[in-house]
């Protein structure tokens, strides 16, 4: 059973559009959202994280809306650049006291000039 | 920002044998993890590792493996004997604590089990 789901696999926006990234979760007790930016050959790099006490998190263009009720995240990404292209990971953590962090599968995002 | 290094990038061997991932954490951090990565997969947790001990692993974590940090030298992944199925893009990463502290990631290293 996968813990953490994203959708869609594969985005395409046009530069200076609006990116939405999906993710939704099965485990009641995650509640710490971190999305994690990864260009290849490099290793995840942590964007913007949330708590499930709130329902949203903003840092420049990025912002996560959270929805506890539905167990549903997302990440909006605004003015998408061509440089923001990358796989995007949507993770959750909570329940523990190691800090592990279960991933989903991952978007790929591609910004078109 | 804070580097997470990992030797080597990549490695091939043939199955059966006995392989080594070596990661150098940020320094002043407590917490190490490695995540295995198969191509077109999601990363999955491995382990975690605190104060010389695993805190906690999960199903992929077999018995063969195992990890240590000795004398605060690389935080190593041993795998022995090694099989088809291990290979993965392994990363490591560190925290200076856990919860919703950030995990900084290495780049990974690519293993090839032949």
């Amino acid at each position: 059973q996968q813990q953490v789901r994203q959708s869609p696999q594969s985005l395409t926006v046009w530069e200076g559009e609006t990116a939405i990234l999906n993710c939704s979760y099965e485990n009641s007790a995650f509640d710490y959202f971190p999305w994690y930016q990864q260009f290849p050959g490099e290793g995840p790099a942590l964007l913007i994280a949330i708590r499930s006490v709130s329902d949203k998190k903003e840092d420049g263009r990025f912002t996560i809306f959270f929805n506890k009720r539905e167990k549903k995240l997302s990440l909006h990404i605004t003015d998408s650049q061509p440089g923001d292209s990358a796989t995007y990971f949507c993770a959750a953590s909570g329940g523990t006291n190691t800090g592990k962090l279960t991933f989903g599968d991952g978007t790929v995002l591609t910004v078109k000039p | 920002g804070p580097k997470v290094l990992q030797i080597p990038s990549h490695q091939i061997i043939d199955m059966g044998q006995m392989v080594t991932l070596n990661c150098d954490p940020v320094s002043n951090h407590l917490y190490f993890y490695w995540y295995k990565q198969i191509l077109g997969q999601q990363m999955e947790f491995l382990v975690n590792f605190y104060n010389g001990k695993v805190m906690e692993k999960s199903k992929l974590f077999k018995d063969q493996f195992s990890v240590e940090r000795p004398d605060g030298s690389y935080f190593t992944l041993k795998i022995q004997p090694t099989a088809l199925e291990d290979s993965a893009v392994y990363f490591c990463a560190s925290s200076p604590d856990w919860g919703e502290y950030e995990q900084y990631f290495g780049p990974g290293t690519r293993l090839t089990v032949l």
